[in-house]
């Protein structure tokens, strides 16, 4: 069965500490993966996504995320949280690009300052 | 990136009426949209896809009837909710999709419409 499976719920990091969250999936053909943020009741932004190419890939607002094929994950990071950074966070698949997405359950994260 | 606008932000409805929701594509044609719905410190969940001109396609366990979408033009897709009732309560997401250059590489997502039933 297809799925995104996001093992932590709620995470509370420092502001200036580093970050990540992790996103394993399981996809019978090969995902196209997307992270998404969510501010409280508002819609989706996109952080980044991979399709294929460099494993490394690079976002907005900082943050970057690994494609791991040999443990299926697709972990995000960011070097420095910033407060503003609180927020929900979404790891999704697709069959290709373009097409509907499978989401996670997400990670809300909370910065202390 | 393309813009995707949802209208409208919130809505709150009394039981037993219909409310549309919109979802335009502003520089783009969207040759497909999607419709999601997000339950409360939920992840989303994929409703219908809607190619213009057609039928949409809907999910298992997602009643048509009650959830009527229509796709009738490139750059609008709009979703009916029927009869609402409070458990119809939630956070629905559009997403579309264009046919060439970036936008046919991702969906662009609306900003949610939060419907509330009373």
């Amino acid at each position: 069965a297809q799925s995104v499976t996001q093992p932590d719920i709620h995470i509370t990091v420092s502001e200036g500490a580093s970050l990540e969250l992790r996103c394993n999936y399981s996809y019978g053909a090969t995902p196209y993966l997307f992270w998404y943020v969510q501010s409280p009741g508002q819609g989706l932004q996109l952080l980044l996504k991979y399709f294929s190419g460099d494993t490394l890939v690079q976002g907005i607002k900082g943050f970057e995320a690994e494609f791991k094929r040999s443990q299926s994950s697709f972990n995000l990071r960011k070097p420095s949280v910033h407060w503003s950074d609180a927020a929900e966070y979404f790891c999704a698949v697709g069959a290709k690009a373009g097409t509907a997405l499978i989401f996670g359950k997400g990670t809300t994260l909370s910065v202390s300052s | 990136g393309a813009v995707v606008s949802q209208h409208p932000s919130r809505v709150i409805c009394k039981s037993g009426t219909s409310v549309k929701i919109e979802c335009r594509s502003l520089d783009f044609q969207a040759t497909t949209m999607f419709w999601y719905r997000q339950f409360p410190k939920q992840s989303l969940m994929l409703m219908a896809t809607s190619n213009e001109g057609s039928k949409a396609t809907y999910e298992q366990g997602v009643e048509k009837d009650k959830f009527l979408i229509n796709h009738a033009s490139l750059t609008l897709s709009t979703l009916t909710v029927t009869s609402a009732h409070p458990e119809d309560s939630s956070f629905y997401i559009c997403s579309a999709r264009g046919n060439r250059g970036q936008i046919n590489t991702e969906a662009f997502f609306g900003q949610g419409t939060r419907l509330t039933v009373v």
